[in-house]
């Protein structure tokens, strides 16, 4: 059975950082591309970044790009995701996500419960 | 970026109802489209990709369509279980984006 649980989540002040877990189970986790997406409170979902299956390419919103950096260490099954220079509206619960894909397509198969992060002073 | 504007955004349906969830992009997306379900205690699953496909488990009672900028998820008999809410997701360009999500609620 695919798993993929979050952890790492809390209230943090503005400014400072806050890392990201992903343990993922139940799948060769370096088969696949991996993904966080965000939802901020009462509001709709945001792809934050990816991470292709061997860890070389990673691609960022812009919202993010240049504060979070996106990670994998095969060898243990997790993605992580450090997060710098945290601001109020990164204020969300931060899913994992596998991305499944061939060369016709991709779509987020399998998604964790989330992490809620509160940034706030 | 692409823009994903879904309509309605809150639906209330009855038992057995069919219904039907609309999503147009701000261009075309050329089908590649996926469509995910969250459950009030913030479950994701995928439902629909590459806007016709129905993903392993899910009911036959689901289906989407479309093309070009047009897209849609049909339910066609709602069950008790079906009430949440609902994300269309372009991948054409990057960034992928969603649309801002339909809440399907019990009329």
């Amino acid at each position: 059975e695919v798993q993929l649980v979050e952890s790492g989540g809390g209230l943090v002040q503005p400014g400072r950082s806050l890392k990201l877990s992903c343990a993922a189970s139940g799948f060769t986790f370096s088969d696949y591309n991996m993904a966080w997406v965000r939802q901020a409170p009462t509001k709709g979902l945001e792809w934050v970044a990816s991470i292709s299956y061997g860890g070389s390419n990673t691609h960022y919103g812009d919202s993010v790009k240049g504060r979070f950096t996106i990670s994998r260490d095969n060898a243990k099954s997790t993605l992580y995701l450090q997060m710098d220079s945290l601001r109020s509206e990164d204020t969300a619960t931060y899913y994992c996500a596998r991305q499944a894909y061939t060369t016709d397509y991709w779509y987020f198969d399998f998604w964790g419960p989330g992490t809620m992060v509160t940034v706030s002073s | 970026d692409i823009q994903m504007t879904q309509t309605p955004s809150s639906m209330p349906a009855s038992l057995g109802e069919r219904v039907t969830i609309s999503c147009r992009a701000s261009q075309g997306i050329s089908n590649y489209l996926n469509w995910y379900q969250q459950k009030p205690d913030g479950t994701i699953k995928p439902l629909i990709y590459y806007t016709s496909n129905l993903q392993s488990g899910v009911p036959s009672r689901f289906s989407g369509s479309g093309s070009g900028t047009d897209y849609s998820l049909t339910i066609s008999s709602l069950e008790p279980e079906d009430f949440a809410m609902y994300y269309c997701q372009q991948y054409d360009s990057s960034p992928p984006t969603f649309g801002s999500g339909t809440k399907l609620e019990i009329k």
